[in-house]
């Protein structure tokens, strides 16, 4: 079945650093890819997203690009700040809108 | 626009009670998603719903749990009996056509 493995966290960096957080995908079809945020005591919400293959997805200075040839969408972001702090979910949907989740990558930026 | 709500935030039981917990999508979604997320397991799918009809309920753990949509605007998820190991943060989500899934902010469940 469909699966998404994301980079194991914490992931622990300093402001200003660049962020890479690395997810790849499984899927028998042409999925959406996603990338959702956490923050403390919330839901989550939609960072960014891709439709197909070479979509570049991009938000609040983040973005991640649909790679098909190696089934990944990889999150960057070059200059991460405190506020990024959170906890960021690479997802996939094909037709039948089941979102399928990654086990989540929690970041922590520090002054 | 209000986004999903959900009720009640924080829910702390002994084990062998019923729980409910209570969801209301937004408005003009037409499906509803019930999540469960803890450390060991991370975001598993429980069951959803298409205009208040359950489509897939493969992920509802056992008989204990079960789910119903009454309305367009309002879908409980029910534990009987709660047990220890249903501890977690229970979540709503809801969408229609193409549009993302929107969370509500959980419901932390807590079973002594």
């Amino acid at each position: 079945g469909d699966s998404v493995t994301q980079m194991e966290g914490p992931v622990t960096l300093s402001e200003e650093a660049f962020l890479t957080i690395n997810c790849t995908y499984t899927a028998t079809g042409y999925p959406s890819l996603f990338w959702y945020v956490q923050y403390p005591g919330e839901g989550l919400q939609l960072l960014l997203k891709a439709t197909k293959a070479d979509d570049k997805g991009s938000n609040k200075g983040f973005e991640a690009t649909y790679r098909k040839e190696t089934t990944s969408f990889h999150l960057e972001k070059g200059s991460v700040q405190v506020s990024d702090s959170a906890v960021y979910f690479c997802a996939l949907s094909e037709m039948d809108d089941k979102i399928i989740f990654g086990k989540g990558t929690r970041l922590h930026i520090l002054p | 626009d209000a986004g999903v709500i959900q009720s009640p935030r924080h829910e702390v039981t002994e084990m062998g009670q019923e729980v409910t917990l209570r969801c209301k999508p937004i408005s003009g979604h037409d499906y509803l998603f019930w999540y469960r997320q803890t450390m060991m397991r991370g975001l598993e799918l429980l069951i959803y719903f298409n205009n208040n009809v359950p489509i897939d309920d493969s992920g509802m753990p056992e008989d204990r749990f079960s789910a119903k949509m009454p309305n367009a605007s309002f879908s409980t998820l029910k534990i009987q009996p709660s047990e220890p190991r249903d501890s977690a943060v229970y979540f709503c989500a809801s969408t229609r056509d193409d549009q993302p899934q929107h969370f509500g902010d959980g419901t932390r469940l807590s079973i002594l």
